[in-house]
């Protein structure tokens, strides 16, 4: 089966940038996807990477090694808004929906 | 064009009653998949749906189970429900299995007592 493992927790500053990563043991797989949820609100797609490398949207940014079995999301300039869950989740191959998510981390954005 | 709309938003059952849940997805969205969100467990798989036909299931019990209509409408049913159901039932939908975005409903809070 698929294991994804993320922190639990970041906290970071106002402006700062931070990174979360994403380590996974999976036997196949499209692509590595990120999702953010605010407390109450439904996750909403952030970022998509089927290819190695970084893909950048905005703010946000996706990095995938499928050799290093790692990949991670970068939020740049930290808004007071992105105090979020954040989710990496694999797309398993074979044509399925099935999504499989890591177990989020927490951040918190202080001023 | 309007979200993915599942309904109720939050309801309290007890313990060996049942409950059904729907959700209705985006516009010309064919693929239907649910999920349970619990603090300790994060977002679990339930099952997956794509023209009126379960694809894909999880690890859960027997006592879930859901359908898809023809107008891509889904249910999902929890039977005799047990204290440990009570979770954050998530629905999403895309437009046909394999794609890479998922767009997710508000939810259904469940709370058994």
């Amino acid at each position: 089966g698929q294991s994804l493992e993320q922190p639990s927790e970041v906290t970071a500053v106002e402006g700062a940038i931070v990174q979360i990563n994403c380590t996974y043991q999976t036997s196949g797989f499209y692509g590595l996807s990120w999702y953010q949820q605010h407390d109450g609100g439904a996750p909403t797609f952030l970022s998509y990477n089927g290819l190695d490398g970084l893909e950048e949207t905005g703010r946000f940014s996706s990095f995938l090694s499928r050799s290093d079995s790692y990949g991670y999301l970068l939020l740049q300039e930290l808004q007071m808004k992105d105090s979020a869950s954040y989710f990496c989740a694999v797309q398993e191959s074979g044509g399925y929906q099935k999504v499989t998510f890591g177990t989020g981390t927490k951040l918190q954005v202080i001023p | 064009k309007a979200g993915v709309t599942q309904t109720p938003r939050y309801l309290i059952k007890t313990r060996g009653q049942q409950v059904t849940l729907s959700c209705s997805p985006i516009s010309g969205h064919r693929s239907v998949s649910w999920y349970q969100q619990t603090p300790g467990q994060g977002l679990q798989f339930l099952f997956e749906y794509f023209s009126e036909t379960q694809r894909n299931k999880g690890n859960f019990p027997g006592r879930f189970s859901g359908r898809q209509f023809s107008n891509s409408r889904s249910e999902m049913n929890v039977s005799t429900l047990e204290l440990g159901d009570s979770a954050l039932y998530l629905c999403a939908s895309s437009p046909e299995p394999g794609a890479n975005v998922l767009t997710f409903g508000a939810g259904s809070r469940l709370t058994v007592l």
